[in-house]
């Protein structure tokens, strides 16, 4: 079975640039998770979807930063512009449902802005 | 003050040794508790999953759960080159959808 998939794994951007990431997570499961991991840090968590709702984005820097879920399976995670400090590498995980405490991550896209 | 507290190492140890990486905690309503494992750029995979107080193995791998000081631990016997990643504990309280809250993560090094 396959994992969750991420792409693109890496990108270097110039600051004030847009940059758009993506993620399919695995078949049959409808929550997904957006996390932010920073260097040397522990993923925070950005934004979770049920299905194609957004239930909890309370940590997503709604003025730069967009989600969306069409369709409740992939998801696309949007930063624009993007800042010097939002390099960091950006992790898709996904759950059976929201009361599955497991959570499989996929390996993440690495972004430098430059 | 963050609510998981973990040192962040680096912990250099040789092959066989016993290995022991802590956390301690705040939020009294964490009652699932995880240790994810980290190969450099990899995504955290799942290592071990507790639920509330008490000890769970696997293999080489014990993790310990201890509520009433906050403290949670993962203990690695008879430790391999091949256990060399960074550590995470994550934990998440009932009815907050899953949302799980890291530690730093502990860089750890077997040398053979």
């Amino acid at each position: 079975e396959a994992g969750v998939v991420q792409s693109p794994r890496y990108k270097i951007i110039e600051k004030k640039q847009p940059v758009a990431f993506w993620c399919n997570p695995i078949s049959g499961h409808n929550t997904l998770y957006w996390y932010r991991q920073n260097l040397g840090q522990g993923p925070e968590l950005l934004i979770r979807y049920e299905n194609e709702e957004a239930v909890d984005d309370s940590q997503l820097p709604k003025d730069r930063f967009s989600a969306e879920r069409l369709k409740g399976v992939d998801s696309t995670l949007k930063i624009q512009p993007a800042e010097l400090g939002d390099s960091a590498v950006y992790l898709c995980a996904s759950s059976l449902d929201r009361r599955s405490e497991t959570q499989y991550f996929g390996p993440g896209t690495r972004l430098l802005v430059l | 003050q963050k609510e998981v507290e973990q040192d962040p190492g680096p912990l250099s140890v040789p092959e066989g040794a016993i290995v022991s990486l802590n956390c301690t905690y705040s939020n009294s309503a964490f009652q699932y508790f995880m240790w994810y494992r980290q190969y450099s750029r990899k995504g955290p995979e799942l290592l071990m999953y507790t639920y509330s107080s008490g000890n769970k193995e696997d293999g080489r791998f014990t993790a310990q759960v201890d509520k009433s000081s906050k403290y949670i631990s993962l203990f690695i016997r008879d430790s391999q080159p091949s256990d060399s990643a960074t550590y995470l504990c994550a934990m998440s309280a009932r009815n907050q959808g899953g949302k799980l809250i890291f530690g730093q993560g502990t860089e750890l090094s077997v040398k053979p």
